[in-house]
């Protein structure tokens, strides 16, 4: 099973409204990352980090930011929500020597 | 640009039969490629993972096969059962080993 949680699962909120989506791993994943996926499409990368104070950004722009203060910790920030970003959001780790992600159960945000 | 096609229709399998499912990627081959499994709602879930240098790899009622001539991945279920249905997700590494790219996936229904 899994040992990388998100919170919250859902997640309805109003336009202009700060919010965090928090991911965190047991595993000791050197390697995280924060992909988002609307319905019946693909997965795209918003961030990703390579260890504590490392963090960069993906292949989709995003207006998200990420901090990895610790390692088991990558959480997700949005200033100013917009329906936009409108989204599930899956956070994800990679253990070194791997190539094998695991991922959280996933956040699903409703801007209205 | 390196892309991961799967067919976008859904595949409907009837109870008992082999379901296969195609993943397409272009440019060269990839080192590896990576098969997940996505129910409605949740994160990816790893399945297998197939070496370039692989012809084939199998896990219970699982085999993947890679062809690097056609650039083909193929995922075959046999025996399958309702349990199976979900999507199924086709990825392949980035440049950077550490990234994967992905394809939108592939709805399966087994139909009792």
């Amino acid at each position: 099973e899994a040992d990388i949680y998100q919170t919250p699962r859902y997640l309805v909120i109003g336009t202009g409204k700060k919010i965090t989506l928090e991911c965190s791993q047991t595993m000791g994943h050197d390697k995280m990352y924060w992909y988002q996926q609307d319905p019946g499409m693909e997965l795209h990368l918003i961030h990703y980090s390579y260890g504590v104070n490392s963090t960069e950004k993906g292949d989709l722009s995003s207006e998200s930011t990420v901090s990895r203060i610790r390692t088991e910790h990558f959480p997700l920030t949005l200033e100013s929500a917009r329906p936009s970003h409108t989204s599930q959001y899956l956070c994800a780790s990679l253990s070194s020597g791997a190539n094998v992600l695991t991922f959280g159960a996933g956040s699903r945000l409703t801007v209205l | 640009s390196q892309k991961i096609e799967q067919n976008s229709e859904a595949l409907n399998i009837q109870e008992g039969k082999t379901a296969t499912l195609t993943c397409n990627y272009t440019n060269y081959s990839p080192a590896y490629l990576q098969w997940y499994r996505q129910d409605p709602g949740r994160g990816p879930v790893f399945l297998l993972l197939i070496r370039e240098n692989e012809k084939e790899k199998r896990k219970e009622r699982l085999k993947v096969t890679f062809d690097t001539t056609l650039k083909q991945s193929l995922f075959h279920i046999t025996a399958s059962q309702p349990a199976d249905s979900a999507t199924y997700l086709c990825a392949r590494p980035m440049d950077s080993n550490y990234q994967l790219i992905w394809g939108a996936g592939t709805k399966l229904i087994i139909k009792p």
